[in-house]
C-alpha cells in the first residue's frame, strides 16, 4: 500500500496562474479531505468528500475547487493563484465518518509570487 | 463555532524532562479526540486517539493523553522525552460531525535538546 500520495511536492506559481494538486489513495477510503497548513495556524479544512461524486466546502474554500470522480482521486484546483494561497497543502483520507483516523499524504509546498 | 486551542506554541525541553501539552476544545456534545505528530520533513501521523471508555489513552512512543470531560481538555503527556521527539504536535477534535471532519489546534512545536 502506498497510502496517500500527492504530487507535486513543490511548486512555484505566478499570480494569476492555475494548477491542480493531485491526491490519490489506495486504501479504498470513502472520506477524503484537503487541508492547508500555515505557520502557527494549524490545519484548516478547504474541501472534503464523503464519496465519489460528493464534495462539500470546508472552513476556507475560497479560491479553490475540487472534484471526486473516483474513490481513489481527489484533485484540488487553484484557478487564479494569489499570494495568500502560499501554503503547505495536505490531502488526507479516512475509512470512517465517526472520527476514524485520517491518513495524510506528504504534502505539497506551494509558493505564489 | 467549534474550536480547539493549544496553549503552548513552542516548548523547549532537555532530554529526560517530562512533557505536558495542553489542549482544550469548545463543544458540548460527544467528541472524538486525536493527537497527531509531524516530525521534521514528514507528514502527519497519529499518536493516539480517544473515542470512549477509559479516559487515559496510551499511544505510540510512550505518549499518553487524558480526557477530562468537565474541563473540555485532552492533554498530551510523556514522562521522559527524547531528542527524537522533536516535532510539531497537533490536537484535533471530531465534534458531532458525520463526515469525519477534524478541527485542528494551532500546533505546538517541541524542541528537545540533547
Amino acid at each position: 500500500n502506498a497510502g496517500v500520495t500527492q504530487t507535486p511536492k513543490f511548486r512555484i506559481l505566478k499570480i494569476g496562474q492555475s494548477m491542480t494538486l493531485q491526491c490519490t489513495q489506495d486504501m479504498n477510503h470513502n472520506y477524503m479531505y484537503w487541508y492547508r497548513q500555515d505557520p502557527g495556524m494549524g490545519l484548516k479544512l478547504i474541501y472534503y468528500s464523503v464519496g465519489a461524486g460528493i464534495t462539500d466546502k470546508g472552513e476556507v474554500p475560497n479560491g479553490y475547487n475540487v472534484s471526486r470522480s473516483t474513490t481513489e482521486d481527489f484533485p484540488l484546483r487553484l484557478e487564479l493563484a494569489a499570494p495568500s494561497q502560499t501554503s503547505v497543502y495536505f490531502c488526507a483520507s479516512s475509512y470512517s465518518r465517526d472520527g476514524g483516523e485520517q491518513f495524510f499524504g506528504p504534502g505539497t509546498r506551494l509558493t505564489v509570487l | 463555532a467549534q474550536s480547539v486551542s493549544q496553549h503552548n506554541h513552542h516548548v523547549i525541553l532537555s532530554e529526560a524532562a517530562s512533557l505536558e501539552l495542553g489542549c482544550n476544545y469548545s463543544y458540548g456534545g460527544t467528541v472524538n479526540l486525536f493527537w497527531y505528530v509531524q516530525y521534521p520533513g514528514q507528514h502527519l501521523q497519529l499518536l493516539l486517539k480517544y473515542f470512549s471508555g477509559d479516559p487515559l489513552v496510551k499511544g505510540i512512543k510512550g505518549f499518553e493523553a487524558e480526557f477530562i470531560k468537565s474541563k473540555f481538555s485532552f492533554n498530551l503527556r510523556k514522562p521522559s522525552v527524547q531528542w527524537s521527539d522533536t516535532a510539531e504536535y497537533f490536537c484535533a477534535v471530531n465534534a458531532g460531525s458525520n463526515t469525519g471532519k477534524l478541527i485542528f489546534g494551532q500546533g505546538t512545536t517541541l524542541q528537545v535538546k540533547p
